[in-house]
């Protein structure tokens, strides 16, 4: 089975301070692409990381880092220094190869950031 | 650089009307894909097409239909809405190739009274 967790529903924090959202998946392939979306209160889908089964290097982009751990199926995203403007929900994604053989995305139920100022 | 076009970005219907939302996919994108987000929800596959055929289906309603166009262009038709059908639609395009990599569109957001 295909499946995304994002066990955090919501999460508050005061602005500045560093907050790290959980993604756990489950697949049974051996290439897969995993992602991670915001969206904002006016409900568009921006992409802001993929990462494919075979590239297990962390990344940073600006205040953004993910950490990718296949031995456990977790593809943590950590905010750091949280502003206002970051307050969204969040969804994490697989892309699922199907028997048809096309992907789909398989999204978690999301986590929803409140920053406070 | 283009995006995926959806129009309309609103629609407001009644109980037992019919809709129809449509999706222009990122120019020489062939494969399009629908999803459906209802309110507090993640997004859920619905259906997807290549070339004109039907390559993927989903928890779609047998209300619903959707079809791909010659332009690539698709189209997803709900009729006999429910109040249930209130979601957001999103469509997103890809190459058939690299259909792991998906292109949303900003979504129709329907409304049902």
């Amino acid at each position: 089975a295909q499946k995304v967790t994002q066990a955090q529903t919501e999460i508050s924090v005061v602005e500045k301070e560093d907050v790290t959202l959980d993604c756990v998946y489950e697949t049974r392939d051996t290439t897969y692409y995993l992602f991670w979306y915001k969206q904002p209160p006016s409900g568009e889908l921006v992409f802001l990381i993929r990462r494919n089964s075979f590239d297990e290097q962390n990344e940073i982009s600006g205040r953004y880092s993910w950490n990718f751990q296949k031995s456990t199926s977790s593809f943590n995203f950590t905010i750091t220094a949280s502003q206002v403007v970051d307050s969204a929900v969040y969804f994490c994604a697989l892309s699922a190869f199907s028997t048809s053989g096309t992907y789909k995305y398989i999204f978690g139920t999301g986590t929803r950031l409140k920053v406070l100022a | 650089a283009a995006g995926v076009i959806q129009s309309p970005r609103h629609l407001i219907k009644e109980k037992r009307e019919t809709a129809t939302l449509k999706c222009y996919p990122i120019p020489r994108h062939d494969t399009v894909y629908w999803y459906q987000q209802g309110p507090g929800q993640d997004p859920q596959f619905l259906i997807s097409f290549y070339e004109k055929m039907q390559s993927d289906k989903g928890s779609i309603p047998d209300r619903f239909s959707a079809q791909q166009f010659s332009d690539y262009h698709s189209e997803l038709n709900m009729s006999s809405l429910e109040l249930g059908d209130s979601a957001l639609y999103f469509c997103a395009s890809s190459f058939r190739d690299r259909a792991y990599e998906q292109y949303f569109g900003p979504g129709t957001r329907l409304t049902v009274t």
